[in-house]
């Protein structure tokens, strides 16, 4: 079965500083993996995606996921954070077949003024 | 704004009530997926549809249910609500049945109070 870890519910980073939020899987086969954020009281954004090709992937907002497939890694990261950056973020990996998705955890992120 | 929108945004009742919540996808889209979203349970896949029929199941309870119409807005029915009911619960949807996996695009979520 497809599935994701991530394996902090928190992380804090004083704004300004680079963040990294972090999400490992386990997939048959060629690995699909997101990144999705909630921010309080919403639902939830796709941020970006990893089908094939580059293991540096550029989504919304200025971040970006390196996918590492010896680590079976898929980090969320941002060269530098914002305060408005706080909010709740979800990996998520497709199941096979009709696009079942399981979500990660959540790791919540507090970017500290 | 998705433009996916869901009705009602808060919904309050009594164990052993009825409720149904409404979906409405993305211009365009033909699936649209339910989930479950709780503090013990986290984010919980629940079902999918696909152009009217269902083609995803996931930790669905019995006393739930949901379909989609022909003009492809969807509902979920909760029916024997208990306490643990309690939660937001998202809509969404996206463009593809399967083969390319597309992002989704989710509603603001409809938050549902069982007391």
């Amino acid at each position: 079965a497809q599935s994701v870890a991530q394996p902090e519910d928190q992380v804090n980073v004083a704004e300004g500083n680079p963040l990294t939020v972090k999400c490992t899987y386990s997939v048959s086969g060629n690995p699909y993996l997101f990144w999705y954020v909630q921010y309080p009281n919403r639902g939830l954004q796709f941020l970006l995606k990893y089908i094939t090709g580059d293991n540096l992937v550029k989504g919304s907002y200025g971040f970006e996921a390196e996918f590492n497939k010896s680590q079976t890694s898929f980090h969320l990261k941002k060269p530098s954070a914002l305060v408005s950056d706080s909010a709740l973020y979800f990996c998520a990996v497709p199941g096979g077949g009709y696009q079942k998705v399981t979500f990660g955890t959540g790791t919540k992120l507090q970017v500290i003024p | 704004d998705s433009g996916v929108t869901q009705t009602p945004k808060h919904l309050i009742t009594a164990t052993g009530q009825r409720v149904t919540l409404r979906c409405s996808p993305r211009s365009g889209d033909l699936s649209v997926y339910w989930y479950q979203q709780s503090l013990d349970q986290g984010l919980q896949f629940l079902i999918q549809y696909y152009n009217g029929e269902e083609r995803a199941k996931g930790n669905i309870l019995e006393r739930f249910s949901a379909q989609q119409f022909p003009d492809l807005h969807s509902e979920l029915n909760l029916s024997s609500l208990e306490l643990g009911d309690s939660a937001l619960y998202f809509c969404a949807s996206s463009v593809e049945q399967g083969g390319t996996y597309n992002e989704q695009f989710f509603g603001p979520g409809t938050r549902l109070t069982v007391l």
